[in-house]
């Protein structure tokens, strides 16, 4: 059974765009929220994280947005640049034990 | 801060072979994740460990796997015999506590190509 489900598996945005990437959970024990970015031949690496005692947490162009009573996360790159063209990860966590979603591969066009 | 080191980076075996893999995390963490990524899909838990001692292994096929963590730092996750859906990377994390949820930090892998 998958714990989280993330879309959409690829994603193309021009340079300047937003990216907006979902994911959806259903054990409500979960309590941390994070997003990881994976470049190929890297380890995940902590992008952002959230806790859902809030609805947003911004970090430079990076934003999530939460919604506990629908379940739902969602991470909004804005002003996309080439750089973030990696594999996005979101995932849930209790006691921390991380279940993460399938990923989305991000592709910013110049 | 030197990160989780995983090692070695890459390895090919033919099936029904054995193979090791060894992970170092970060000094001071307490929490230390295998988990299996296989292409194209997220990371899967396979074992945590708290200290030496292991939290979750439900997800650990133990027929053919097995870790270990000695002495609460190192840690070393073996396969054997290895099958062909074990070509995966697999991903060693650390985390400073369990007690409440922090940061996993990731090494970068060691890449299982199985023939």
């Amino acid at each position: 059974q998958q714990q989280v489900k993330q879309s959409p598996q690829s994603l193309i945005v021009q340079k300047g765009g937003i990216s907006i990437i979902n994911c959806a959970y259903e054990n409500t024990a979960f309590d941390y929220f994070p997003w990881y970015q994976q470049f190929p031949g890297k380890g995940p690496a902590l992008l952002i994280a959230i806790r859902p005692d809030v609805s947003e947490k911004k970090e430079g162009r990076f934003t999530i947005s939460f919604n506990k009573s629908a379940k739902q996360f969602s991470l909004h790159i804005m002003d996309s640049q080439p750089g973030d063209s990696a594999t996005y990860f979101c995932a849930a966590s209790n006691f921390n034990k991380f279940y993460f979603g399938s990923g989305t591969k991000l592709n910013v066009k110049p | 801060e030197a990160g989780v080191a995983q090692s070695p980076r890459y390895k090919i075996i033919e099936k029904r072979q054995s193979v090791a893999f060894w992970c170092n995390p970060i000094s001071g963490h307490a929490t230390l994740y295998w988990y299996q990524q296989i292409l194209g899909q997220g990371p899967k838990l396979l074992i945590q460990f708290q200290n030496n001692g292991v939290v979750d292994d439900s997800q650990l096929p133990k027929d053919r796997f097995s870790a270990e963590r000695l002495k609460g730092v190192d840690s070393t996750l073996k396969i054997q015999p290895a099958k062909l859906e074990d070509s995966a990377v697999y991903l060693c994390a650390s985390s400073l506590q369990a007690s409440k949820n922090t940061e996993a930090f990731f090494g970068q892998g060691t890449r299982l190509t199985v023939v």
